[in-house]
Parts: C-alpha cells; structure tokens; sequence
C-alpha cells in the first residue's frame, strides 16, 4: 500500500487528453510538500518528468503539465502519442517516521 | 552529460549481503546527494535513503534500518549501496539516483540504469 495513491491504470487514444492524480494526505501533498513525477518506459530507468509540481524539465514537451492542490496533485498529458504509453510515478516527502521520501504506486498509461 | 553507471547484476542467496556501485560523472559529484531506489519485479518505486556526498550523512528509510548501509568514494565518484542478511523480497532492480534539493524538497535526476539483485537459494 503506496503512501500515495494513483490510478492503477489510464487509456486514452492518440492526440487525447489524459490525467493521471495523485492523492496524499496531511503529512505529505497537504502539509504542503511539492510533488515531482517520473516516466517509466518499459524496461528502462525512471525518467524525471515533472519537478516541483509544475516544471518541465529542458527536453520534456510542453505536452506533459503538472498541478497541485490541497493533498492531491496531477498530470496531465495532452496530443497523447504512442510514446507516451509508460509507467508514471509521483514521489513527494512525507514527515512520518516510515519513510522521508515517497512514491505513488505508479500509473500504466496505454495509448489505444 | 550527466551520467550516473551502476554494476552489474547479481544473484545471492538468502542471508548474504550484496554491494552495488554507482559511479557518476558529468558533475562535482560532492555538489549533489545520492538516493538508492530499488523495484521489486512489477511492482511500484521504494525509496531505500540517500547519502550526502559532501559530508557522508546518511538517511534510510525505517524498514530497512540495520539492513542498509550507503557510503561514498569521493576519489572516484562512487556511491554503494550495501544490503545484508537478504531475503527473498529483496530480490528487485535497485536504481541510484542524483538528488537535486531545494526550498525544502528533492527530487532525482538523472537516475542509474539500474542493477537487478536476485536473491534465491
């Protein structure tokens, strides 16, 4: 059981709008932690994606966008390419004692 | 570029240790902290800590107290990750990755390629 939870999974055809939440509680995203999101392709590293919430990072399309509010952030990819069919992560902090970093479960995106 | 090249992969059995490497360049390796990440097969990301390159202070995740021990080489610019008295669930893809801070925050770029620990009798 991930401390933040995401979708298992999401789908949507090329050139759609998809969004993947993110939602944590009041000791992470609402206790006002920024949230940063990573792209898996299959079989690779994780890749950074977005970071404090709503940075591209140079190289990444302003196709991918980020958000937060309260205890849940968001992302948010337009013009869906076949590309983008991958596993995507949010992490934040968390101030319990179990963990200081945290991952959601992670979010499989197909491209239909 | 930023590049961060870890060992290679590794089979051990139950109860031995295992030591991975990750060896950066591109970088002032002692400008920035290292975090270890493993990924137990299908599933999710787990942090495991992060070390201060700098000054050698560590941070690790509770489950794994007692367990894990991260230490750096500044000479040559190489983290390690040690895993002692391995169990079956330790089997994974353990990643290691540059830590950028700031304001309060830290988020991992670029990340290693990873290296697969296989723990099986």
């Amino acid at each position: 059981q991930s401390v933040l939870t995401q979708p298992p999974s999401v789908s949507g055809a090329p050139g759609q709008r998809v969004t993947i939440s993110c939602t944590g509680s009041s000791s992470n995203i609402g206790a006002g932690y920024d949230v940063h999101w990573y792209q898996q392709l299959p079989g690779t590293a994780p890749k950074l994606l977005i970071y404090v919430n709503s940075n591209r990072p140079s190289g990444v399309p302003d196709r991918f966008s980020g958000s937060k509010s309260g205890t849940s952030a968001s992302l948010a990819i337009t013009g869906l390419q076949a590309e983008d069919e991958a596993d995507y992560y949010c992490q934040s902090y968390d101030s319990s004692l179990s963990a200081y970093v945290v991952f959601g479960g992670g979010t499989k995106l197909t491209v239909l | 570029q930023v590049q961060l090249v870890q060992s290679g992969a590794e089979v051990k059995k139950p109860g031995a240790s295992v030591k991975v490497s990750c060896k950066a360049s591109g970088y002032t390796f002692t400008s920035y902290g290292i975090s270890w990440v493993r990924q137990a097969p299908g599933q999710g990301l787990e942090w495991m800590g992060w070390i201060s390159a700098n000054n050698g202070n560590t941070n690790y995740a509770q489950k794994l107290q007692g367990r894990v021990t991260m230490t750096t080489d500044t000479s040559t610019s190489t983290a390690y990750m040690e895993l002692r008295s391995l169990r079956s669930d330790d089997t994974a893809v353990y990643y290691c990755a540059r830590i950028i801070a700031a304001a309060g925050t830290q988020w991992f770029d670029p990340w290693g390629q990873g290296t697969l620990v296989t723990v099986s009798s």
